[in-house]
């Protein structure tokens, strides 16, 4: 069965430093993996999936098959960053998502 | 946009009561979805309908049952609710024609069994 996990429950950095949010997953086929996002008192909200290869809000993900991650990566975080982020795997025969356990980050100014 | 409506945004029950969550999207979605949200352990899926009168079980289907009976609405059943299952419940909708095929989210029901 799929298996999304995120190591760290809890991350702060401060203001302009880089920030890495980290995602593993177990799954033999051919993944999809996505990054949602949830604001404070905001509803969760697709932040950005790998098949796109795009930078959203100056995050970017690589999916690397090796190491089974996903990895979420900003080089200068901001304070609006500050959020709950899920991982989320969705295996290519269906819909549904398997999300990680989520990291709560705070920037700090 | 989608909008994902969820009809209680916090309820309190007591042990043993049968509880009805309901979920509406505006958007024709084929898929629903319920998950249950709790600290450190991330969304759990409970149940998932491709389409109308259809449901499939997720990861966490005990104590639960659903409801499809319109393309639009998704409930959500605990048939005698327990202390277990305090929790926010997040109702989500998607297209399986749509490119990316996103999840749209409503804003959870913040469910408290006493």
């Amino acid at each position: 069965a799929q298996r999304v996990t995120q190591p760290e429950k809890l991350l702060s950095v401060f203001k302009g430093a880089p920030v890495e949010l980290k995602c593993n997953y177990s799954y033999s086929g051919s993944p999809e993996l996505f990054w949602y996002v949830q604001y404070s008192r905001q509803r969760l909200q697709l932040l950005l999936r790998h098949i796109s290869r795009e930078s959203i809000k100056g995050f970017t993900a690589d999916l690397n098959k090796g190491e089974t991650s996903f990895h979420l990566k900003k080089p200068f975080a901001q304070e609006e960053d500050s959020a709950m982020y899920y991982c989320a795997l969705k295996v290519t025969s269906g819909s549904r998502l398997t999300f990680g356990e989520g990291t709560q980050l705070t920037v700090n100014p | 946009d989608v909008k994902v409506t969820q009809s209680s945004r916090y309820l309190v029950k007591r042990t043993g009561e049968k509880v009805f969550l309901e979920c509406v999207q505006d958007m024709d979605h084929e898929n629903m979805f319920w998950y249950r949200q709790d600290p450190g352990l991330g969304l759990r899926l409970i149940y998932f309908s491709y389409d109308v009168k259809m449901k499939e079980k997720g990861d966490i289907p005990e104590g639960y049952s659903v409801s499809r009976e319109k393309k639009e609405r998704f409930s959500l059943i605990l048939e005698s609710a327990s202390t277990n299952q305090t929790s926010m419940y997040l109702c989500a909708s998607s297209s399986p024609a749509a490119t990316n095929e996103k999840l749209f989210f409503g804003s959870g029901t913040q469910l408290s069994v006493l």
